[in-house]
């Protein structure tokens, strides 16, 4: 079964401190690959996608994360952080099969606390 | 706002008893997701169902059950509850199309305490 690492439980920066959020994956084939954030007493929300394509992907809120294939990787970057980025972030996988069947697995998550 | 909606916002209940949570897709989603999120076990999927019919079963166990309706909606039953069972519990809705990738939009949660 597929499983996904997210390397760092708790992070903490301050202002404008960039900000490197690992997460490696072990799945053979091809996949699709997430990041959620999960601000304080909100529900999960879609911070960028991969499926396929440039392996540098832009999401909302000024987030990146880079694709790298032969480290079964996709990290999370942002070059500034800000108080309000305070919240949770998971990695998520779903192996493409074509089947219909998108269920995805998640690293634990990674508490980012961002000291103004 | 992802435009899912789950009901109730909490829950409380005590061991053996059985509870209904209730999840609306967004418009024109089929495909209905289940999610348990727990300070031990993580963010787990239960099951997934596509327009009415069972497509992929998770760490669901037996004493849970899950249905979608015809109007989409989708409901989870769980039963004999155990403190264990205390958790967040996610919906999920996406379009889920065979053959083309596919982005999962979540709803507000209920959070279910077990007493």
């Amino acid at each position: 079964a597929q499983s996904v690492s997210q390397h760092n439980h708790h992070v903490i920066l301050s202002e404008a401190a960039s900000l490197e959020l690992g997460c490696n994956y072990s799945y053979g084939g091809t996949v699709n690959l997430f990041w959620y954030v999960q601000y304080p007493g909100q529900h999960l929300q879609l911070l960028l996608k991969y499926f396929s394509g440039d392996p540098l992907v832009k999401g909302i809120k000024g987030f990146e994360a880079e694709f790298i294939k032969s480290k079964f990787s996709f990290n999370l970057r942002k070059p500034s952080v800000q108080w309000s980025d305070t919240a949770e972030y998971f990695c998520a996988v779903n192996p493409y099969s074509g089947a219909g069947s998108y269920q995805l697995t998640f690293g634990k998550g990674t508490k980012l606390s961002v000291i103004p | 706002d992802s435009g899912v909606t789950q009901t109730p916002k909490h829950l409380i209940t005590a061991t053996g008893q059985r509870v209904t949570l209730r999840c609306s897709p967004r418009s024109g989603d089929l495909s209905v997701y289940w999610y348990q999120q727990s300070l031990d076990q993580g963010l787990q999927f239960l099951i997934q169902y596509y327009n009415g019919e069972e497509r992929a079963k998770g760490n669901i166990l037996e004493r849970f059950s899950a249905q979608q309706f015809p109007d989409l909606h989708s409901e989870l039953n769980l039963s004999s509850l155990e403190l264990g069972d205390s958790a967040l519990y996610f919906c999920a809705s996406s379009v889920a199309g065979r053959g083309r990738p596919d982005t999962q939009y979540f709803g507000p949660g209920t959070r279910l305490t077990v007493l």
